[in-house]
């Protein structure tokens, strides 16, 4: 019973480096999300999938890529890394969709640590 | 549009007292709110959720929040206090109908002292 899985934990790069994080989930969900935490500005969402082959921008969208190729997978991409893109990145899944009148409840990874140099 | 207020950043609160943990919402609707918990370097989990049923929802490890219509408040309470309830409670609320964000609240970090 993995539910969420964040891959990798922690990584440090570079400015200007680029990489992909990767979220699993196990759960059969259709919607899948990422998130940004920072101190004190709460979760922000960055992009969402509502099903295999699509995506949406959130929040704060930009500087920031993502893919849903298969459904239990969902990969966050930085092409070229800001200092301002240090966070604590949080993948989540769903099986309703954000608002839908299914009380959507959202399973959380255990999150990836990006430091940018 | 939808927003989420969480009345205190910092709470802090002796082992075996009562929590009281603040949230105001503003939604143009009849919102779904929830609390979510994160201890120290994990992910968020879910404490509890209101969804237009009983308006007192009870959630995990003691924890209970009255929705408020008239007052616009979500307030997340729990008698007594343990260690292990050292965390960040973040508040949630959700708009129904089509695909709107979920917004989140800045989130209050308890303190239990012993």
């Amino acid at each position: 019973n993995a539910g969420v899985t964040q891959t990798p934990k922690f990584r440090v790069l570079k400015t200007g480096q680029s990489m992909t994080l990767l979220c699993a989930q196990d759960m059969n969900h259709e919607y899948m999300y990422w998130y940004r935490q920072d101190p004190g500005m709460g979760l922000r969402l960055i992009h969402y999938s509502v099903g295999e082959g699509t995506t949406a921008k959130g929040e704060v969208p930009d500087g920031y890529n993502v893919s849903r190729l298969k459904k239990q997978n969902f990969l966050l991409g930085l092409e070229s890394a800001a200092p301002s893109q240090t966070s604590v990145y949080f993948c989540a899944s769903s099986s309703f969709g954000q608002g839908s009148s299914g009380a959507n409840v959202l399973t959380f990874g255990a999150g990836s640590r990006l430091t940018v140099l | 549009a939808q927003s989420v207020t969480q009345l205190d950043s910092h709470v802090s609160v002796s082992e075996g007292t009562p929590v009281l943990l603040r949230c105001n919402y503003s939604s143009s609707y009849s919102p779904s709110l929830f609390w979510y918990v994160q201890h120290p370097n994990k992910g968020l989990q879910l404490l509890l959720k209101y969804t237009s049923a009983a308006t007192l929802v009870k959630g995990i490890n003691g924890f209970e929040a009255e929705f408020k219509k008239s007052e616009t408040s979500f307030h997340l309470t729990k008698p007594s206090a343990h260690m292990s309830d050292a965390a960040e409670y973040f508040c949630v609320v959700s708009d129904p109908g089509g695909y709107q964000k979920v917004t989140f609240g800045i989130g209050t970090k308890l303190q239990v002292i012993p």
